[in-house]
């Protein structure tokens, strides 16, 4: 079983260029989210997906667009990268739309934007 | 608005103590509450959750914490320090989109010293 992944592990982009995070699920989750975490900062949500077709802003949407147009896939595309975006990113999904369930998260994407 | 507060970045233990990691919370409307926990370059994990109920949630790997609604705290615990539990703990509160969004903390990096 697989469960949440993300491809690629590792990128480095110049600023301006774009480029699209790949993150999959095989368990049939209606919700999925995408973070970020940067050092002292915790994690702060990006966008997320109550179901096919259905997206919504989180705290820093800002320079990301998403879209979902399978229940198994979640890009996350940065349309014109900046140094303000080097982080780690990391997509997760839950089997139930409500608070309180269990997130499960991908192995992250290191981003690097020079 | 909801917020999660981690008191100390970093934690060390000697091997066999007791583990203590702090975390407050604000949230205007019952919370739930989570701690997840991160090993090096992997995704986080859930380690417990308190939606409602019994206020003592016990968890995985011999973890638990105490949900105290008048010193809106979620203490996590654990007796005996593994050198094995050396990770970040992140302590976090659903929002209130009614999504399972999370706000996480900033984190706390055990250290387990043998």
């Amino acid at each position: 079983n697989a469960g949440v992944t993300q491809t690629p592990k590792f990128q480095v982009l110049k600023t301006g260029q774009s480029m699209t995070l790949q993150c999959a699920q095989d368990m049939n989750h209606e919700y999925m989210s995408w973070y970020r975490q940067d050092p002292g900062m915790g994690l702060r949500l990006i966008h997320y997906s109550v179901g096919a077709g259905i997206t919504d802003q989180g705290e820093v949407p800002n320079g990301y667009n998403v879209s979902r147009s399978t229940t198994e896939d979640f890009p996350l595309r940065l349309l014109s990268a900046a140094p303000s975006q080097t982080s780690v990113y990391f997509c997760a999904s839950s089997y139930s739309l409500i608070s309180g369930e269990k997130l499960f998260f991908g192995s992250g994407t290191q981003l690097s934007v020079l | 608005a909801q917020s999660v507060t981690q008191l100390g970045s970093h934690v060390s233990v000697s091997e066999g103590a007791l583990v203590l990691l702090r975390c407050n919370y604000s949230s205007s409307v019952p919370p739930y509450l989570f701690w997840y926990v991160q090993y090096p370059n992997q995704g986080l994990q859930l380690l417990l959750k308190y939606t409602t109920g019994a206020t003592l949630v016990k968890g995985i790997n011999g973890f638990e914490a105490e949900f105290k609604k008048s010193e809106t705290s979620f203490h996590l615990t654990k007796p005996s320090a593994h050198m094995s539990d050396a990770a970040e703990y992140f302590c976090a509160v659903s929002d209130q989109t009614g999504a399972n969004n999370l706000f996480f903390g900033t984190g706390t990096r055990l250290t387990v010293i043998p």
